[in-house]
C-alpha cells in the first residue's frame, strides 16, 4: 500500500527553527510537494522537490532523500502566522498525489 | 484573479436527499479534481478530469458523480446522501499532472449530511 507519515502536531517558538518530517512509501515516485493550509482555509503550495538536496525558498525550506524515502520541511524565523497544518504529499507512479495527514504547526510567543 | 470557485461553502444535507457542489476556474486549466479531507486524514481524491468531456475514478469515488461539460466546470453531485459523506471538499486545479504542476485549490465546501 501507500503510506505517508508525518507528525501530527508541533510545537515552536516565535523567531526559532522547526523541521517537520515526512516519510513515504508509494508506487513510483514523480516528486514531493509541500503545503501549508491555514484552518478553515484552502491548501496553498508551498514547495516541491524531484532530487536529492536541499531546496531554499526565503524562509521556508524543503529537503528530500528519495532512498531514504523522506523529506523534511524547515521553517526559520518562525512568525505566529506560520501556525498551520503542513501537507506532505507525493506524485506517485500514475501521476496522482498521495497526502499525508499533516502536520499542525502551534506557534507560541 | 478569481483562481478557483467553489459553491456553496457550506451545506446541510437530509439522509438520502441530492446536491451538486460546483467548481469553477479560470485559470485555463486543463485537469481539475474533487478531493474530500476528513479529520485524522490526509486528502483523498474522490474523481478527477484531464480535459473537457473526460472523468476518471480516484481512491474513493462510490456514491459521487461528477461531469465536465466545460473546461472550467467540474461538478461534484451526492445522489442520495448518507451520514458517511460529511467532509470538507476541495476541488482543486492544474496545467497537468506531470511533473512540477501544483495544483490550486477552491476555499472548500463544508458538508454535514444529517
Amino acid at each position: 500500500g501507500q503510506n505517508i507519515d508525518q507528525p501530527t502536531e508541533m510545537t515552536a517558538t516565535e523567531g526559532a527553527i522547526v523541521q517537520i518530517n515526512c516519510t513515504y512509501q508509494t508506487s513510483g515516485f514523480n516528486g514531493l510537494f509541500w503545503y501549508q493550509q491555514h484552518a478553515g482555509e484552502a491548501p496553498t503550495f508551498l514547495s516541491y522537490n524531484v532530487l536529492d538536496g536541499l531546496e531554499e525558498k526565503g524562509r521556508f525550506s524543503s529537503f528530500l532523500s528519495r532512498s531514504k524515502g523522506y523529506s523534511y520541511l524547515l521553517l526559520k524565523e518562525l512568525q505566529m502566522k506560520d501556525s498551520a497544518s503542513y501537507l506532505c504529499a507525493v506524485m506517485d507512479s500514475n501521476y496522482q498525489l498521495i497526502w499525508g495527514a499533516g502536520t499542525k504547526l502551534i506557534i507560541k510567543p | 484573479n478569481a483562481g478557483v470557485t467553489q459553491t456553496p461553502k457550506f451545506r446541510v444535507l437530509k439522509t438520502g436527499q441530492s446536491m451538486t457542489l460546483l467548481c469553477a476556474q479560470d485559470m485555463n486549466h486543463e485537469y481539475m479534481y474533487w478531493y474530500r479531507q476528513d479529520p485524522g486524514m490526509g486528502l483523498r481524491l474522490i474523481h478527477y478530469s484531464v480535459g473537457e468531456g473526460t472523468t476518471a475514478k480516484g481512491e474513493v469515488p462510490d456514491g459521487y458523480n461528477v461531469s465536465r461539460l466545460k473546461k472550467q466546470n467540474f461538478l461534484l453531485g451526492l445522489e442520495s446522501a448518507a451520514p458517511s459523506q460529511t467532509s470538507v471538499y476541495f476541488c482543486a486545479s492544474s496545467f497537468a499532472s506531470e511533473a512540477y504542476q501544483p495544483q490550486h485549490f477552491g476555499d472548500g465546501t463544508r458538508l454535514s449530511i444529517l
